[in-house]
């Protein structure tokens, strides 16, 4: 599993509300990302992070945000939960920057939001 | 369109059936990687491919760099290799990766 662990592993929610999702690595890789997987969607990034600190946005990430405070960890907020956000989040991780090395993922997030 | 397309979405197989997955895309690439999910499981990777064909257990990748083409083969198919595969480019000159939908296998005993 390469030392990925996200949690919660499920976690509904009220609309409206704000939401942390964690994603945590033992393998001390540089590159971090957080992606959202939805039925007749491909995964699609939110953010991802290539540092301490060093965060970036995907291609969908409005209504989200996310820090990264130390290697390891790597957190994303929904600052306020609506019903469009209820997906199943993954975290993955890759030692080299545009992930051109293996990608490891992690057992994902379902989030519901009602 | 998008920049990634899988044939086909969904696939039913007999036990022992050799079992082609498709992926073509439209953008120039430095990687093509294909991964696995499980119902309810997380992904795993099974290969990351730049060019040629790499081969692990009873699957086999390959790719077309001119045709922006790659195939994922399964010999011997059986039902746990039920799952969900996905395609995935990473776009020159980009960190990040691009995602086709997926092909849902379903190997029948």
């Amino acid at each position: 599993d390469a030392g990925i662990t996200q949690s919660p592993r499920h976690k509904v929610t009220e609309t409206g509300t704000p939401v942390t999702l964690r994603c945590h690595q033992t393998e001390n890789h540089r590159y971090m990302y957080w992606y959202r997987q939805d039925p007749g969607h491909g995964l699609r990034l939110i953010h991802y992070s290539y540092g301490v600190k060093d965060t970036d946005k995907g291609e969908v990430s409005d209504g989200y945000s996310v820090s990264r405070s130390k290697t390891e960890d790597f957190l994303l907020t929904l600052e306020s939960a609506t019903s469009s956000q209820t997906s199943v989040y993954f975290c993955a991780i890759s030692r080299t920057g545009g992930m051109n090395t293996e990608a490891f993922f992690g057992q994902g997030t379902r989030l519901t939001v009602v | 369109k998008n920049e990634v397309e899988q044939s086909p979405q969904n696939l039913t197989a007999q036990e022992g059936e050799f079992i082609t997955i498709n992926c073509s895309y439209s953008v120039g690439i430095s990687a093509l990687h294909w991964l696995q999910q499980h119902p309810g499981g997380g992904i795993v990777s099974l290969f990351m491919l730049s060019s040629g064909k790499k081969k692990h257990g009873r699957l086999i990748a390959t790719i077309n760099i001119q045709e922006k083409h790659s195939s994922l083969h399964i010999t011997a198919s059986h039902p746990r290799d039920s799952a969900v595969y996905i395609c995935a480019v990473q776009r020159t000159g980009s960190y990040q990766l691009t995602f086709g939908k997926g092909t849902k296998l379903s190997v029948i005993p």
